[in-house]
């Protein structure tokens, strides 16, 4: 069983600040991706990295999946309230017969406006 | 349809009752997941079917627990003889196979009172 853990559980910060938010395991994965929920909804799908050492932007967030395919930070600049939501990792084994991924605990963020 | 489909969006029981939840995926994805999504946390893998293969049952947390997908479409979960603690936000998602990322329904609350 792949374990993802995401730390920090909560995180509550003030609108303007930057945050940083990890992903780490001790399995190789062979993509990792992030998703974003919002109070009622389902998760919806921000990006998928799937290169060791990849970085990707979408807008104000920075995504970086580890050099050795075992971790992925998210990081936000100048957060903004629209930012709140759950951040959840999820990844797929290299052994994976299927689409199946194993989802992180999540991170629960909280912008102040 | 043009997203994931799930009903009811709420469902309260009285415990001991059975309910079926229901799943409507993007029309053409083979793959289909249930999680369970408890209050805060993050998503507890069920059970996942891929086209005509037998699914993958090893996330159902008893026997209470069943789905049932009809070929490539419409997918049930159903409780039986529901506890306190199947509380929880039940979330159906679709992908093609071999696709990124999956599409989540906005889920079935469910309350066992």
């Amino acid at each position: 069983t792949q374990l993802l853990e995401q730390s920090p559980q909560f995180l509550s910060i003030q609108e303007g600040e930057n945050l940083t938010v990890y992903c780490n395991s001790s399995s190789v994965f062979s993509s990792l991706q992030w998703y974003r929920q919002e109070p009622g909804e389902g998760p919806v799908l921000l990006v998928t990295v799937v290169t060791g050492g990849e970085v990707k932007k979408l807008k104000r967030l920075t995504f970086q999946f580890g050099d050795a395919r075992k971790d992925s930070s998210l990081h936000i600049t100048a957060a903004q309230p629209g930012d709140t939501g759950l951040y959840l990792c999820a990844g797929r084994a290299w052994e994976n017969a299927g689409n199946m991924l194993t989802f992180g605990g999540g991170t629960r963020l909280m912008v102040k406006p | 349809g043009a997203g994931v489909s799930q009903s009811p969006s709420n469902k309260v029981t009285e415990k001991g009752k059975d309910v079926e939840l229901r799943c409507d995926p993007i029309s053409g994805h083979t793959a289909l997941y249930w999680y369970r999504q408890r209050l805060g946390q993050g998503l507890e893998f069920l059970i996942y079917f891929q086209g005509n293969s037998a699914p993958d049952k090893s996330g159902l947390p008893s026997d209470r627990f069943s789905a049932e997908r009809t070929g490539e479409s419409v997918s049930t979960l159903t409780i039986q003889r529901t506890q306190q603690e199947d509380s929880a936000v039940y979330l159906c998602a679709s992908s093609f196979m071999g696709a990124n990322g999956y599409t989540f329904g906005s889920g079935t609350r469910l309350t066992v009172v």
